[in-house]
């Protein structure tokens, strides 16, 4: 069975570019998580998607972040326009259950924006 | 305001002996608690949890002790291994809520 994939793994743009970072979450998984690990902090919650409906975006950090999950399949997290702070790694999971022990991580996007 | 407290950012411990990595909580409100292990360039992968309703949970070498009053948490690992060296997160969930991550602390086995 295919874990979570991220696209793509690494994406250095300048401040002010866009940038759009993909999910594919394990096939029939419901629930996927977006988080965002800044230099060597904590991993942060960003929003949770069940199916195509955001359940709680409350970690967004403003609106220059969108997420997407059209059909309940995979998901998209654009940042538009990026600024330096928005650098980082950002990780997808997902799972079944609305558990923490079943949320399976994929291995990250590493942002770099100068 | 961090709610998940990981203050040893690293620790180096020799094979074979007992690795102890500490946890601390400010949220009353955590019913559930996770560490995850993180290898460079991999995702966070899940090790081992623990409910508030208990103060002990044991998976091979790996051990999770909760003291609620406290609000501490610890994973041992042991005997240490080579591969354990890693980045270990812990983790903490109210009710269904999302998880909230510590800064993590960096395990290096030394052979």
């Amino acid at each position: 069975e295919a874990g979570v994939t991220q696209f793509p793994s690494h994406s250095v743009i300048e401040k002010g570019q866009t940038v759009t970072l993909r999910c594919d979450p394990i096939s029939g998984h419901d629930n996927l998580y977006w988080y965002r690990r800044v230099m060597g902090k904590e991993i942060k919650f960003l929003l949770h998607f069940v199916k195509e409906s955001k359940q709680d975006e409350s970690g967004m950090p403003n609106n220059r972040f969108l997420a997407e999950r059209t059909g309940g399949t995979y998901s998209t997290l654009k940042v538009q326009p990026a600024e330096l702070e928005d650098s980082g790694v950002y990780f997808c999971a997902s799972s079944q259950a609305w558990r923490g022990e079943t949320q399976y991580f994929g291995p990250g996007t590493r942002l770099l924006v100068l | 305001d961090q709610q998940v407290k990981q203050n040893s950012p690293s620790l180096s411990v020799q094979e074979g002996r007992i690795s102890i990595l500490n946890c601390d909580y400010t949220n009353s409100m955590f019913d559930y608690f996770l560490w995850y292990k993180k290898y460079p360039a991999e995702g966070p992968t899940f090790l081992i949890s623990i409910s508030s309703i208990k103060d002990k949970n044991e998976d091979g070498r790996f051990t999770v002790f909760l003291n609620k009053s406290a609000k501490h948490l610890s994973l041992h690992i042991v005997p240490s291994q080579p591969g354990d060296s890693a980045v270990y997160f812990c983790a903490a969930v109210f009710g269904n809520e999302k998880l909230t991550f510590g800064t993590g602390t960096r395990l290096t086995i030394i052979p």
